[in-house]
């Protein structure tokens, strides 16, 4: 069970828009901490999509993007492409009893159909 | 350009040890803390640790404190994941990738990743 919540799977046609969210609690986003996405390709590493909550690195494309309010963050994807199809990771921190520690979303899959 | 590249796969026997590594290039090794996440089959990114090769500072997911043991050798600018007595359960691929340098630890992400090492423990 991870400590941020993902939808299992999305999916989208190609050239609409799909968001992914990521929901956690007072003691992770809720705190104010700051949520970052990955992108892993089927068989490859994972990428970094989004940082510092709706930043895009170099070379990622104005497509994605990324929000958070409150306890939770989304990213949204417009302009859907075949490429895009892969699964999609949150991070943030959490702060608990046992310290203060990377914590990962379950991941979603995005389909496009 | 920044890189980090992990040693191959690895086919092991349970009970045996294993020691996996991760090579960085391109940047400062010392400055930045590298971390290790790992993916069972099928499965999301968990993690489970980070050391600051400056000097061997580590840090452990509860989940992997006393499983594994990380560390580094910066005259070589390489991180490693051991093991001392691998389980089937060990059966995943395990990456390295580097923490950016903000002030705030709250505020960092990771980039980049190595290409990752599947580790296959099987009798």
């Amino acid at each position: 069970q991870s400590v941020l919540t993902q939808p299992p799977s999305v999916s989208g046609a190609p050239g609409q828009r799909v968001t992914i969210s990521c929901t956690g609690s007072s003691s992770n986003i809720g705190a104010g901490y700051d949520v970052h996405w990955y992108q892993q390709l089927p068989g490859t590493a994972p990428k970094l999509l989004i940082y510092g909550n709706s930043n895009r690195p170099s070379g990622v494309p104005d497509r994605f993007s990324g929000s958070k309010s409150g306890t939770s963050a989304s990213l949204a994807i417009t302009g859907l492409q075949a490429e895009d199809e892969a699964d999609y990771y949150c991070q943030s921190y959490d702060s608990s009893l046992s310290g203060f520690h990377v914590v990962f979303g379950g991941g979603t899959k995005l389909t496009v159909l | 350009e920044v890189q980090l590249v992990q040693s191959g796969a690895e086919v092991k026997k349970p009970g045996e040890s294993l020691k996996i590594s991760c090579k960085g290039s391109g940047y400062s090794f010392t400055s930045y803390w590298i971390g290790w996440v790992r993916q069972m089959p099928g499965k999301g990114l968990e993690w489970m640790g980070i050391i600051y090769p400056g000097d061997s500072d580590t840090r452990y997911s509860p989940s992997f404190q006393g499983q594994v043991t990380i560390s580094a050798d910066k005259s070589i600018s390489t991180a490693y994941l051991q093991w001392s007595s691998l389980k089937a359960s060990d059966t995943a691929m395990y990456y390295c990738a580097r923490r950016s340098r903000q002030q705030l630890v709250s505020e960092n992400w990771f980039d980049p990743w190595g290409q990752g090492t599947l580790v296959t423990v099987s009798s």
